[in-house]
């Protein structure tokens, strides 16, 4: 398995606090995504990083922001999260976009 | 931007018999055709992939189908077995721009 880890895995907070998830790699690999999984939806790019310091938005990217101050961490936090952010998140990586993107393990996030 | 769909959301067949999953994506200028495979409580893991110069590919049980003018690609697995029953996701992209999956595709294979 390529080495991606996200921590925490579980994760229950309540409305308004803030979150922060954490994506770690090994691999050096150029480009890193946060998606979220819910059903019916498939997986959602939120939001992606091409670099250091080098963000973008993905399709639901309302409510979250991202920081990439390091090649192998990558950060998605909710300022103020919402019953609506209680999902599966995971982190994939990949070495260019055409080529395969390996996912973490996953966080599960529940908003009460 | 690119828009993926994705059929059927649920198959069930019996052992040994084959599965064909369809996607169609929006984006002419899509070039690389990755399909993941979910398990129950599992990350998503690449299963094959095709790019737009290859109409087809093989990995043993597996292939993949792509037809460029109709902008569709296909998923075939042939002699299910009961461990091929996961979720399957295809996905598109182009060179500048990001993976856009499908919804998924659950396949039930029954022993």
């Amino acid at each position: 398995d390529a080495g991606i880890t996200q921590s925490p895995r579980h994760k229950v907070t309540e409305t308004g606090t803030p979150v922060t998830l954490r994506c770690h790699q090994t691999e050096n690999h150029r480009y890193m995504y946060w998606y979220r999984q819910d059903p019916g939806h498939g997986l959602r790019l939120i939001h992606y990083s091409y670099g250091v310091k080098d963000t973008d938005k993905g399709e639901v990217s309302d409510g979250y922001s991202v920081s990439r101050s390091k090649t192998e961490d990558f950060l998605l936090t909710l300022e103020s999260a919402t019953s609506s952010q209680t999902s599966v998140y995971f982190c994939a990586i990949s070495d260019h976009r055409e080529t395969e993107a390996f996912f973490g393990q996953g966080t599960r996030l529940t908003v009460v | 931007g690119e828009n993926v769909e994705q059929h059927p959301s649920t198959l069930s067949v019996q052992e040994g018999d084959s599965a064909v999953i369809k996607c169609t994506y929006s984006d002419s200028a899509s070039n690389y055709f990755p399909w993941y495979k979910q398990e129950l409580g599992k990350r998503p893991q690449l299963i094959i992939d095709i790019r737009s110069n290859v109409g087809e590919k093989k990995d043993q049980r597996i292939a993949v189908t792509l037809n460029k003018t109709a902008k569709h690609f296909s998923l075939h697995i042939t002699e299910t077995q009961p461990e091929d029953s996961a979720v399957y996701f295809c996905a598109a992209i182009t060179g500048y721009s990001t993976l856009t999956f499908g919804k998924g595709t659950m396949l039930l294979v029954s022993p």
